[in-house]
């Protein structure tokens, strides 16, 4: 079945080190996106990627960094500069044509210790 | 001119009542509205769409109201069941740029 897998589903991070968080979708989308839900609180765009060796910033982008080497994989990286990464992370894919919706995999928790 | 306003943050319904979610925008090059539903720990999934060359759009107890003057549309829930229970997102998006701008979201409970 063709979605988008983000692994860990739980990670947990201490004061000062980076994580990095996967993302992989196998559905052929050309544009990826990051994004960044608190406990009720709506979705804010971390950074997205309409192509590969591409990415911009979005709302949010401080003390996080991405890569797109290939089109399938999105990973974003949590720095020791985000002074505030506890929150659920969503990753999401839409493709380049037809349908603008998106698909989105089943989140990441992230906790500091 | 990209945000979307969605309302209200929360919303109780008694089950088998109506829950009636509003989004408005104000760029009116949007083209595409979709709305997600998103349960506690997961991801949110596309629920119903819609595009402004109609008023209306429905699928099965989901409705999508589109009023292109007013810049507004929203989201009927029939029948509502506790199964309902969910955080809901309205968001639009135009032709010449994929990325979709998300309301704030709406916390629906459905009380049996």
């Amino acid at each position: 079945d063709g979605g988008i897998t983000q692994s860990p589903k739980y990670l947990f991070r201490k004061e000062g080190q980076n994580v990095t968080l996967s993302c992989e979708q196998n559905l052929n989308h050309d544009a990826m996106y990051w994004y960044r839900q608190d406990p009720g609180q709506g979705l804010r765009l971390i950074y997205y990627s309409q192509i590969v060796n591409d990415f911009q910033k979005g709302d949010i982008a401080e003390g996080y960094s991405v890569s797109r080497e290939k089109k399938e994989s999105f990973p974003l990286t949590v720095t020791s500069a985000q002074k505030n990464p506890t929150a659920f992370y969503l990753c999401a894919s839409s493709p380049d044509r037809g349908n603008y919706g998106y698909t989105f995999g089943s989140g990441t928790r992230l906790t500091v210790v | 001119q990209q945000q979307v306003k969605q309302s209200p943050q929360s919303l109780i319904v008694q089950k088998g009542g109506i829950s009636i979610i509003n989004c408005a925008y104000e760029n009116t090059a949007f083209d595409y509205f979709p709305w997600y539903q998103q349960f506690p720990g997961k991801g949110p999934a596309l629920l119903i769409a819609i595009r402004p060359d109609v008023s209306e759009k429905k699928e099965g107890r989901f409705t999508i109201s589109f009023n292109k003057s007013a810049k507004q549309f929203s989201l009927h829930i029939m029948d509502s069941q506790p199964g309902d229970s969910a955080t809901y997102f309205c968001a639009a998006s135009r032709r010449s740029a994929r990325q979709l701008t998300f309301g704030s979201g709406t916390q629906l409970t459905v009380l049996p």
